[in-house]
């Protein structure tokens, strides 16, 4: 099973602000990582695959970064329809696992 | 457009069983590996298990495995899974989810379907 350590579990950010969401695997899967946006009551949004690979229709401020067994989600200048809950998953083996999620909240 | 519809939640009790079932359109679903996530209330993403496209190859979570079952069926469309011997942490919105034929990523998702397991 390969663990997965995603931090902060909590972000308070304004508006603006450049955010940075990490998220570390217990071996290495390559670039086979994605990430996930959630509002509440709804389901999961692909954002970026393959650790770098923006999802099509997904804005420019968006970013992945990473390999081996570091990731980490940038949003460039935070929007108020970024304020959700993100996932890392990595698809490199089975069991697939998730992230605990990173809520980023207004400051 | 993809769609994923998911059916056949409810309230069970402990013990109980439950099919879960998926509808897909606007893509070749014969083609595709699908999945099923479950999420906790108030808690995160959690697989449950996968099964490629003819069935081939099928995986569960440790947490479920030797009680719930996922199949297909291709002509139908469909995605389903049967979940026996249900317990108080079954509890969760079931989501159904597509893997991108190429990139292997789950890339859509459906809307969810609520399981409660409760006496």
């Amino acid at each position: 099973v390969i663990w997965m350590t995603q931090s902060p579990s909590l972000l308070s950010a304004s508006t603006g602000d450049r955010v940075t969401i990490s998220c570390r695997m217990s071996q290495g899967i390559s670039s086979y990582l994605a990430w996930y946006q959630q509002k509440p009551g709804k389901a999961p949004e692909l954002l970026i695959y393959a650790a770098s690979t923006l999802q099509s229709g997904v804005p420019s401020r968006f970013s992945g970064s990473g390999s081996g067994t570091d990731f980490t989600l940038t949003i460039s200048c935070l929007q108020s329809e970024d304020f959700a809950t993100y996932y890392c998953q990595q698809y490199y083996s089975f069991p697939r696992t998730f992230g605990q999620g990173t809520k980023v909240e207004i400051k | 457009e993809v769609q994923l519809v998911e059916s056949g939640g409810g309230l069970v009790k402990p013990g109980g069983s439950l099919r879960l079932s998926c509808a897909a359109s606007g893509f070749t679903f014969s083609s595709y590996s699908m999945n099923w996530v479950r999420q906790a209330p108030g808690k995160g993403l959690e697989w449950v298990s996968s099964i490629s496209s003819s069935s081939s190859y099928i995986y569960y979570a440790d947490s479920v495995k030797g009680r719930f079952t996922i199949s297909r069926d291709n002509a139908k469309n469909s995605l389903y899974l049967q979940m026996n011997s249900l317990r108080a942490e079954d509890t969760a919105v079931y989501y159904c989810a597509r893997d991108d034929l190429v990139a292997t990523m789950t890339d859509y998702w459906g809307q969810g379907t609520l399981v409660t397991v409760s006496s």
